[in-house]
């Protein structure tokens, strides 16, 4: 019920591709939904986040897309760069519980090829 | 820009020992965390502090584990009698707890990479 499951586990693209990451939850209580991208040697640093009454967030390269059906949401990179080079995680959080932990998924690295 | 800052960067203990993890949340922000990750896994959540009191704990969290805002800036982690399995990279956040554009963001200090011999 709290976990979050991230596929797949590891990507390579090439320079200029598009990157998908997909990530699906079973508790439905969940209702923030952020991305965080984590370089070697550093902390999860946030990326985009997406609340469940929108379909799609854009920030730059970077879009979220949620089906609350579903429960599934996704991480699309576009015009994938070297320097996106980096280990993602989706993660989720309900209200009024822990002061909104954050429930990680598995993880994801992506190797963009130059 | 502020950020989360903690110390040491890199603990080596033996088996059995205390160690105390120090953080500095962001200065303004009232919600600080512990999360851990042990090498190649996801990062997991132990503790979330608010009002000087611990709001939830992970199964993790267990009677080893205890955390202390001792001063105005400080938040620490203390593993009481460390284990070879409580080897893992420790994160420190902290979120002001505010809706709006950054919804609850948690910022996330660069961790202790703590190696339990």
């Amino acid at each position: 019920q709290q976990q979050v499951k991230q596929s797949p586990q590891s990507l390579i693209v090439q320079k200029g591709g598009i990157s998908i990451i997909n990530c699906a939850y079973e508790n439905t209580a969940f209702d923030y939904f952020p991305w965080y991208q984590q370089f070697p040697g550093k902390g999860p640093a946030l990326l985009i986040a997406i609340r469940p009454d929108v379909s799609e967030k854009k920030e730059g390269r970077f879009t979220i897309s949620f089906n609350k059906s579903a429960k599934q949401f996704s991480l699309h990179i576009m015009d994938s760069q070297p320097g996106d080079s980096a280990t993602y995680f989706c993660a989720a959080s309900k209200p009024d519980t822990g002061r909104r932990a954050l429930t990680f998924g598995s993880g994801t690295r992506l190797q963009v090829q130059p | 820009e502020p950020e989360v800052t903690q110390t040491p960067s890199h603990q080596v203990t033996q088996m059995g020992q205390e160690v105390i993890l120090r953080c500095v949340p962001i200065s303004n922000h009232l919600y600080f965390y512990w999360y851990r990750q042990i090498l190649g896994q996801k990062v997991e959540f132990l503790v979330s502090f608010y009002n000087n009191e611990i709001s939830e704990k992970s199964e993790i969290f267990d009677d080893q584990f205890s955390v202390e805002r001792p001063d105005g800036s400080n938040f620490t982690l203390k593993i009481r009698s460390t284990k070879l399995e409580d080897s893992a990279m420790y994160f420190c956040a902290s979120s002001d707890g505010t809706s709006g554009h950054s919804y609850n963001e948690q910022f996330f200090g660069p961790g202790t990479r703590l190696t339990v011999l």
